[in-house]
């Protein structure tokens, strides 16, 4: 069965950086979009950023448009969330998540989702 | 920048049908999409493209949309259907950024 598994999420100081991991089993990687949502304790969902599945497309959010940088390497199954810069508003829960495109070709959306990694800004 | 529009709570008796709406100017050309999310609990897909439901989930859930605004309806609402509900859909500017309503909250009590 599809799973995605994140990791590298902890404790870093204001203007610090972390490096975000999903290891994907149970579907082809390759053949699909994948992206990153986070939640703020509390808050709701927020859509991150979304890379196709070669890698060659990517889109992000305004709020971490310059700061952040998603990746992917089909060869190990694995997506990540390269954080540079990050402030105390960043502190959430990151998803790691499939993203199929709509039957229509028009957007895309997510149908299966990781448990999420806590990432905390703080001094 | 879009935005999806959505109660922050609604509140039904067990057996009752839960209706939460979204409103979002792109709606009429862009799908719609509804996430669960238990307390704790990563979301779960429950409708995508308007009105289709994922294999598992419960006949129960239902969507639709019309014009400017998609509707989630939870038919016989289950005191474990209590939980954050997220509408989702696409930007149609072309910048194709992923936009979440704000979440609504199901009381079933």
């Amino acid at each position: 069965q599809v799973q995605l598994v994140e990791s590298g999420g902890g404790l870093v100081k204001p203007g610090g950086s972390l490096r975000l991991s999903c290891a994907a089993s149970g579907f082809t990687f390759s053949d699909y979009y994948m992206s990153w949502i986070r939640q703020a304790p509390g808050k709701g969902l927020e859509w991150v950023s979304y890379i196709s599945s070669s890698g060659s497309t990517i889109y992000y959010a305004d709020s971490v448009k310059g700061r952040f940088t998603i990746s992917r390497d089909n060869a190990k199954n694995s997506l990540y969330l390269q954080m540079n810069s990050l402030r105390a508003e960043d502190t959430a829960v990151y998803y790691c998540a499939r993203a199929p495109y709509s039957s229509d070709g028009e957007g895309y959306y997510f149908d299966y989702w990781g448990q999420g990694t806590l990432v905390t800004v703080s001094s | 920048s879009y935005e999806l529009t959505q109660p922050p709570s609604v509140s039904v008796s067990p057996g009752q049908t839960a209706r939460i709406t979204c409103s979002g100017d792109a709606l009429p050309k862009k799908y719609a999409y509804w996430y669960q999310q238990k307390s704790g609990q990563a979301p779960v897909l429950v409708i995508y493209e308007d009105s289709k439901r994922p294999s598992g989930i419960p006949e129960r859930f239902s969507g639709s949309s019309s014009g400017t605004m998609a509707t989630l309806t939870i038919s016989g609402a289950q005191v474990e259907d209590e939980a954050d509900y997220y509408c989702y859909s696409t930007d149609s500017s072309g910048n194709h950024r992923g936009v979440f309503g704000g979440g609504t909250k199901l009381t079933v009590l």
